[in-house]
């Protein structure tokens, strides 16, 4: 069973607008971590914002905010006012914290997002 | 500065030969990990090294071997090139604990003719 899925390959959005990518995970680890990061046409990973498992409110990070919902294993992220510059791709991440001194990351397929004019 | 610098950025290199991939962290993390990268953008985890010793090592063919001198370096080693390990492979580093968001160098595209 999958992980971490993303169920957009792709997502456009005007530019300013707010767009949400989804992303679900699948874990009966009841401490982990939530990522996601930024892939734009240059390769690097970037990392974008973390949520941990016990945290009770949704991470932020300038205009990156982490819509957690446990209950429902989802971890969407939301960007607001979108810029050109967001046009990437961008994969959820999960860190099971089971898996002892060093975590990996399980990655999803990712969601390429294309911000438009 | 670079904060997980990889070397080279780019390899070209026929089958059969053996090539390595080198890794240096300056954060002062204690956990360094390569993974790998597949044509569909699918990463994956191979290894993972914590204060120089071998943590995780996800079923990757013995052809390739993960070497940590220190804990700030991790180099990938791989023996008798295949077509199959064309990708682009990343290190990076973390610091155990609260958080532990992994960063990531810039890459390392490795094409196996």
């Amino acid at each position: 069973a999958q992980k971490i899925t993303q169920t957009q390959p792709g997502m456009f959005v005007q530019e300013k607008e707010a767009v949400t990518l989804d992303c679900t995970y699948d874990t009966s680890d009841p401490s982990y971590g939530l990522f996601w990061y930024k892939q734009p046409s240059s390769g690097e990973m970037i990392f974008l914002i973390y949520q941990g498992s016990y945290d009770q409110q949704n991470a932020t990070e300038g205009r990156y905010s982490l819509n957690f919902q446990k209950a429902r294993k989802s971890a969407n992220l939301v960007i607001s006012a979108s810029q050109l510059g967001d046009s990437a791709m961008y994969f959820c991440a999960m860190r099971e914290d089971n898996t002892g001194t060093a975590s990996k990351l399980t990655f999803g397929t990712g969601t390429r997002l294309q911000v438009t004019l | 500065d670079t904060a997980v610098s990889q070397t080279p950025k780019y390899l070209v290199t026929q089958m059969g030969n053996d090539k390595s991939i080198k890794c240096e962290q300056n954060l002062g993390h204690d956990t360094m990990y390569w993974y790998k990268q597949d044509s569909k953008k699918f990463l994956k985890i191979m290894f993972s090294y914590n204060n120089k010793e071998l943590i995780i090592n996800e079923t990757v063919p013995n052809r390739f071997s993960p070497k940590s001198p220190d804990k700030a370096h991790l180099n990938l080693h791989i023996n008798s090139l295949e077509l199959g390990d064309s990708a682009v492979y990343f290190c990076a580093s973390s610091q155990f604990g609260v958080g532990g968001e992994q960063y990531f160098g810039p890459g390392t595209r490795l094409t196996v003719t």
